[in-house]
């Protein structure tokens, strides 16, 4: 079965810091993945696609096929990264699998 | 342009009441994705609707359902209430063209079973 595992439920960092959050999946196939974010009262939202291989707000995703991994990262964490954030495989037209979500905290 | 609708925004129901969650995608997204959150299970996908049609279906109970209207606003029901359907209901929409395309959620509504 499709599966996103998000192995870590909280990421707290210190400003500055380096921060890496896990994503892996379980997917036969190549996979188009995402990352979402969900600020503290805000909706969810995208925040940046495999597909399109861009950097949003100093984020950026790496494909691993051989690790089957799709971590997130950014080199220098700044307070207002703080929020939730969830990987999600496309799972056929309109079907999202998230995974758990990991919250990142990032101290001053 | 506004974002997705979902109204209420706030629900309590008793064990066995039914209920009605509306959600308003953006102008011109003719899919509408339901979606479960709860802290134990995390985000579950319920259906999708595309032009009127369920397109894809999550494995729920056929307690809950759905549908789509010709203006692409949707409505999920939930029949019979258990405490465990306690939870927010997120919907999403999109232009639905492919699976690659971004998909943009509403605030959700919280419905709590008491």
């Amino acid at each position: 079965a499709q599966r996103v595992t998000q192995p870590e439920k909280l990421l707290s960092v210190f400003k500055g810091a380096p921060v890496e959050l896990k994503c892996n999946y379980s997917y036969s196939g190549s996979p188009e993945l995402f990352w979402y974010v969900q600020y503290s009262r805000q909706r969810l939202q995208l925040l940046l696609r495999h597909i399109s291989r861009e950097s949003i707000k100093g984020f950026t995703a790496d494909l691993n096929k051989g690790e089957t991994s799709f971590h997130l990262k950014k080199p220098f964490a700044q307070e207002e990264d703080s929020a939730m954030y969830y990987c999600a495989l496309p799972q056929g037209t309109g079907k999202l699998i998230f995974g758990q979500g990991t919250t990142l905290q990032v101290k001053p | 342009k506004a974002g997705v609708t979902q109204t209420p925004r706030y629900l309590i129901k008793t064990r066995g009441q039914q209920v009605t969650l509306s959600c308003s995608p953006i102008s011109g997204h003719r899919s509408v994705s339901w979606y479960q959150q709860t802290p134990g299970q995390g985000l579950q996908f319920l259906f999708e609707y595309f032009s009127e049609t369920q397109r894809n279906k999550g494995n729920f109970p056929g307690r809950f359902s759905g549908r789509q209207f010709s203006n692409s606003r949707s409505e999920m029901n939930v029949s019979t209430l258990e405490l465990g359907d306690s939870a927010l209901y997120l919907c999403a929409s999109s232009r639905g063209g492919d699976q690659n395309t971004e998909a943009f959620f509403g605030q959700g509504t919280r419905l709590t079973v008491v």
